[in-house]
């Protein structure tokens, strides 16, 4: 079966790093791109960046680019995101989504999410 | 602006046909790549409808269907279920901002 298992709700101080993956299962990480997209309460889902899990490159939104870092082990079939600088405004559900091999930019697997939640 | 507008909420009862919208403009649904459709329930993850404007990916029942027209897409829905109350989130991607964007969600009760 092919699904997308990532880490577990993270509760995190202003001013922290928080380190979230996913975990390939039933597929093979390298042949598909990997992006990340989050989902703030009331808010509409936004993109922030992918990774290419065979050669390693990456492509950042503008609005994360400095706070942000993906990246993969490809013998672990796991992609992390990893973002600093932690605000309550980052609270937030946190899905990586595999994009499809068609192109359109569409993303035909997602994991089920992961909770961020920010507070002093 | 690179935003998707889709109407906050819509309703029909089971077997109807209802139709979501999603309005973007030419640098989103009216480029090359056109609108996606994603249904979410809560705590799953999103499924993906519909991709390149009215392509089903494998395993979407046919009663999901979907168009573009200039800026704009719409998602139709037959013959209406009870499961079948979600979220449902169009998206495209962005040339001027070289992103993928999203609208802001239709949700769906079934009456």
């Amino acid at each position: 079966q092919v699904h997308i298992v990532q880490s577990g709700a993270e509760v995190k101080k202003p001013g922290a790093s928080v380190n979230v993956s996913c975990r390939a299962s039933g597929y093979a990480l390298t042949k598909y791109a990997m992006h990340w997209v989050r989902q703030a309460p009331g808010q509409r889902p936004e993109w922030m960046g992918w990774i290419n899990p065979d050669n390693g490159k990456t492509y950042y939104s503008q609005t994360f680019r400095d706070r942000i870092t993906i990246s993969r082990d490809t013998s672990a079939a796991t992609a992390y995101m990893e973002l600093t600088s932690l605000r309550s405004e980052d609270t937030a559900v946190y899905y990586c989504a595999r994009e499809t091999n068609w192109g359109y930019w569409s993303f035909d697997l997602w994991g089920r999410g992961t909770l961020v939640s920010v507070s002093s | 602006q690179s935003l998707l507008t889709q109407p906050p909420s819509v309703s029909g009862a089971p077997g109807q046909r209802v139709t979501l919208s999603c309005t973007g403009n030419r640098s989103n649904i009216g480029a090359v790549y056109g609108a996606n459709w994603y249904q979410h329930l809560p705590g799953a993850a999103p499924k993906l409808l519909i991709y390149n404007n009215n392509n089903r990916p494998s395993g979407v029942p046919a009663r999901f269907s979907a168009s573009k027209s200039g800026t704009s897409a719409s998602l139709v829905i037959a013959g209406l279920q009870a499961e079948d109350e979600a979220d449902y989130y169009c998206q495209s991607f962005d040339t001027s901002v070289s992103a993928p964007v999203f609208g802001g969600g239709t949700k769906l009760t079934v009456l």
